[in-house]
């Protein structure tokens, strides 16, 4: 069936530098995507969204790109910082029910 | 201050209950979902309303049960026909004009005596 998934498990980064968080997904339909952040025994958060008819989208300190030629959409942090650590999922949509389809998510670890 | 809120934050169960999870909104959202998520996975679909009265099941619905009576409130029964129930439970909220963007209460840990 059609599956939304993250390339990296887990990923850290320094302080200040740009983080970059990839996603695939299978369903050649979906027309939405979104991305979402959760702390650890908290729900997910809204970060920021994107429609297929955009390739960019910016949002403070993040970017979300995707290419639908090859399925690929990614999140991108500016100047990660500590408050910035948490799993981070993405998401997709597709059809008349507009349900999301989630991936596992991708642990981001900021280093000092 | 508008937002969704879910209760209680720990849920204990004991075999062969049943418990009920509370999820209440103030979005004046049409649309509600109740996820489940497992440690280190991602979010699947238990139901989901569209609207009041009306209820549909998602992808792991077996062993759940909800209702719709009103528009701000969808609970969630966890019976005792779930034999794996210990989860990270999530409600979420959408509108009707922006269905597809979800909105998610803080979760609520159900763990098994």
């Amino acid at each position: 069936g059609e599956s939304v998934g993250l390339h990296l498990p887990t990923l850290s980064v320094q302080e200040g530098d740009n983080s970059i968080i990839n996603c695939a997904y299978s369903n050649s339909a979906s027309d939405y995507f979104i991305w979402y952040k959760q702390e650890s025994g908290k729900g997910p958060q809204f970060i920021i969204d994107i429609r297929s008819n955009m390739d960019k989208r910016q949002g403070q300190r993040v970017t979300v790109l995707l290419n639908k030629t090859v399925k690929h959409l990614s999140l991108q942090i500016a100047a990660t910082q500590p408050g910035d650590s948490a799993v981070y999922f993405c998401a997709e949509s597709s059809g008349s029910a507009r349900q999301l389809t989630f991936g596992s998510g991708t642990q981001l670890t900021v280093l000092p | 201050d508008g937002g969704i809120t879910q209760s209680p934050k720990y849920l204990f169960r004991k075999e062969g209950q049943n418990v009920t999870l509370s999820c209440e909104q103030n979005l004046n959202h049409d649309a509600m979902y109740w996820y489940r998520q497992d440690p280190g996975q991602g979010l699947r679909l238990i139901y989901y309303s569209q609207i009041v009265n009306d209820f549909q099941k998602g992808d792991i619905a077996e062993g759940y049960s909800v209702s719709r009576e009103k528009k701000e409130s969808f609970p969630l029964t966890v019976t005792s026909a779930q034999k794996n129930p210990t989860a990270f439970y999530l409600c979420a909220s959408s509108s009707r004009q922006g269905i597809e963007t979800q909105y998610f209460g803080p979760g609520t840990r159900l763990l098994v005596l």
